[in-house]
């Protein structure tokens, strides 16, 4: 069955870690890849997205993503996490030639910033 | 650029009212809007693609009596719950695409909806 996954429901980080929030997907071709925040309460901002090309993508706020087509993999980083972190993260992908072109959303990440 | 707004951010009600949340690009047209839910702790789940001048296009197990959802120009689109009840509370979502990117949505800020 065609998805996205994210393994990580929730990950405690301290200030000035590292970050690495892991997604996978299961479709027959690459999809389009995302990765969006959510802040308590508040919509989706979209921090990176991949569509072809360069496979380390760069987005806002100091993340990046890369994308690994041989493990269905399209990992979110950042090198040192600030307190402002601390959201919900989630990979999205439009899969190609998908009708309407909808979305679909993995379960989300929790960040959790330690001081 | 890019900016969708959603209106109300937050409405409570009683049971057996209807609530109608609405969803506006602000500084671009979109042919298509779509309507998400979201439950505590839990992703987005599509309800419902909103095309303008025609008839949203509903999720499987989404009641499209129950979710009107009337998409009358090209930058405003509502979403009514009708005769709501306390399992509707939830965080309704909005998205809207503009012309010619096709795989890209913006999202507005979400309305909290709670039913008494």
């Amino acid at each position: 069955a065609q998805s996205v996954t994210q393994p990580d429901i929730h990950i405690t980080v301290s200030e000035g870690a590292s970050l690495e929030l892991r997604c996978n997907y299961s479709y027959g071709a690459t999809p389009y890849l995302f990765w969006y925040v959510q802040s308590p309460g508040q919509g989706l901002q979209l921090l990176l997205k991949y569509f072809s090309g360069d496979t380390l993508v760069q987005g806002i706020k100091g993340f990046e993503a890369e994308f690994k087509r041989s493990q269905s993999s399209f990992n979110l980083r950042k090198p040192s996490v600030h307190w402002s972190d601390a959201a919900e993260y989630f990979c999205a992908v439009v899969p190609l030639k998908a009708a309407g072109n909808k979305l679909t959303f993995g379960g989300g990440t929790r960040v959790l910033v330690k001081p | 650029g890019a900016v969708v707004s959603q209106h109300p951010s937050w409405v409570i009600c009683k049971s057996g009212t209807s609530v109608k949340i609405e969803c506006r690009s602000l500084d671009f047209q979109a042919t298509t809007m779509f309507w998400y839910r979201q439950f505590p702790k839990q992703s987005l789940m599509l309800m419902a693609t909103s095309n303008e001048g025609s008839k949203a296009t509903y999720e499987q197990g989404v009641e499209k009596d129950k979710f009107l959802i009337n998409h009358a120009s090209l930058t405003l689109s509502t979403l009514t719950v009708t005769s709501a009840h306390p399992e509707d509370s939830s965080f309704y979502i909005c998205s809207a695409r503009p012309p010619g990117l096709h795989n890209e949505q913006f999202f507005g800020p979400g309305t909290r909806l709670t039913v008494l």
